[in-house]
């Protein structure tokens, strides 16, 4: 079946630095979603790339979509404590409408 | 926006017991998911709504799993016979009508088994 893989698994990283997740899908994915869980709480949407090769920024969050559609990568620029939390990729599930298969998420923790 | 509600917020029982929770959803989204997320996971999708009809469900969602919408509305996933395995944080999403929206998702109902 799909399987949505993300690394690394776990990142420390001292304010101001930078920090990027990646995330690679055993398919092809019409598009790819990405979502933020705070310690405590709920997944938000982030982001959402379709077209092969997309970048879209938000302020200091840059989202990439692969040109084969099959990976994705956040980067973030120099971190702040209010970026704590889990990052999850997302793609539909078995690639048909809106049920989603996550990846295992990159937690991040930021050292003030 | 009264976003996505679940309840109860926490739940413990003991093994064998069944459970049932609620979500609501956003009120004008169409279609409704159920999640499962254990510690250091990422959310699994169990199952999914469009207004009442359960379109989908996972091959997680085993036979003692059960969910509904009676009316489009609110749903409740209703889990017989509980297990160990079981305990998890039960995460509610809903999303507009069209294809391939963002889901909103709620704070969820974590299911403790003793």
């Amino acid at each position: 079946g799909q399987q949505v893989m993300q690394i690394p698994q776990y990142q420390h990283v001292q304010e101001g630095e930078d920090f990027t997740t990646y995330c690679n899908s055993s398919t092809t994915l019409s598009n790819i979603q990405w979502y933020k869980q705070r310690p405590g709480g709920h997944p938000v949407f982030l982001i959402q790339l379709v077209k092969s090769g997309e970048v879209k920024k938000q302020k200091r969050l840059t989202f990439q979509f692969g040109e084969a559609k099959k990976n994705s990568s956040l980067h973030i620029t120099a971190t702040q404590t209010t970026d704590v939390g889990t990052y999850f990729c997302a793609g539909p599930h078995n690639n048909a409408g809106n049920m989603l298969t996550f990846g295992g998420g990159t937690r991040l923790m930021v050292k003030p | 926006d009264t976003g996505v509600s679940q309840d109860p917020r926490h739940k413990i029982t003991k093994r064998g017991q069944n459970v049932t929770f609620r979500c609501d959803p956003i009120s004008e989204h169409n279609r409704l998911y159920w999640y499962r997320q254990t510690l250091g996971q990422g959310p699994e999708f169990l199952t999914y709504f469009q207004n009442e009809a359960q379109l989908e469900k996972s091959r997680l969602l085993s036979d003692r799993f059960s969910a509904e919408r009676p009316k489009g509305s609110f749903s409740t996933l209703e889990i017989q016979r509980t297990e160990q395995g079981d305990s998890a944080m039960y995460l509610c999403a809903s999303s507009p009508g069209q294809s391939n929206q963002p889901q909103h998702f709620g704070d969820g109902t974590r299911l403790s088994i003793l």
